[in-house]
């Protein structure tokens, strides 16, 4: 089972530049999460989604625009990129509210 | 949301016991304790969770006392590939938007 995949693994962009990132899950969740993780420190949870076509703000929304148009999609958006975004995002889903979440392996991203 | 304190690091030598405490004084009726397990360059991995009193699987037991202000990891007989970092959280149940916080989590390094 592939489980929650993110896309791409790794990605240097410029300042200013914008990108997606894309998490994908084929478990049939309804929860979806999108975290940053700086080093040393704990997952910070950035935007998540209820359900299709739903989102919301999480920690530290500000810089990142999500959606979700598919169930099984989870796209989390940099309009414009800046160097304090430099971070592993690390996406995650689960089933109900009684459920832990399943992480994909985290995009490494870095902005010069 | 609850907010979990854990200690920051803990050693330990194969073949020991390792409990590791987290505290989380404000957690609220619906929420459920959670614990994952997070290797360098990957995304945390579910470990354990419960509501109250012993949860047991085939890699580790939780142990929460009555009150539900605090939760126990036992990981027995831990080996050298048991050395990662441990999150603690609380949530999700009941929590209006199902958001979860992770805290900095307890880095255990385990010796031979």
């Amino acid at each position: 089972n592939a489980g929650v995949t993110q896309t791409p693994k790794f990605r240097v962009l410029k300042t200013g530049q914008s990108m997606t990132l894309l998490c994908a899950q084929d478990m049939n969740h309804e929860y979806m999460y999108w975290y940053r993780q700086d080093p040393g420190m704990g997952l910070r949870l950035i935007h998540y989604s209820v359900g299709e076509g739903t989102t919301a703000k999480g920690e530290v929304p500000d810089g990142y625009n999500v959606s979700r148009l598919k169930k099984q999609n989870f796209l989390l958006g940099l309009e414009s990129a800046a160097p304090s975004q430099t971070s592993v995002y690390f996406c995650a889903s689960r089933g109900d509210r009684a459920q832990p979440q399943h992480f994909g392996d985290g995009t490494r991203l870095s902005i010069l | 949301l609850a907010k979990t304190t854990q200690p920051i690091s803990m050693d330990s030598y194969e073949g020991q016991e390792v409990n590791i405490t987290c505290s989380h004084n404000n957690i609220a009726t619906n929420d459920y304790i959670t614990w994952y397990q997070q290797f360098p360059s990957q995304g945390p991995r579910f470990i354990i969770q419960g509501y109250k009193t012993k949860v047991t699987n085939e890699v580790a037991s939780l142990f929460i006392p009555a009150d539900r202000k605090s939760s126990t990891l036992s990981l027995p007989r831990v080996s050298l590939s048991d050395t990662a970092v441990y999150y603690c959280l609380v949530g999700g149940v009941g929590t209006g938007g199902f958001k979860t916080i992770f805290g900095a989590g307890t880095r255990l390094f385990v010796k031979a």
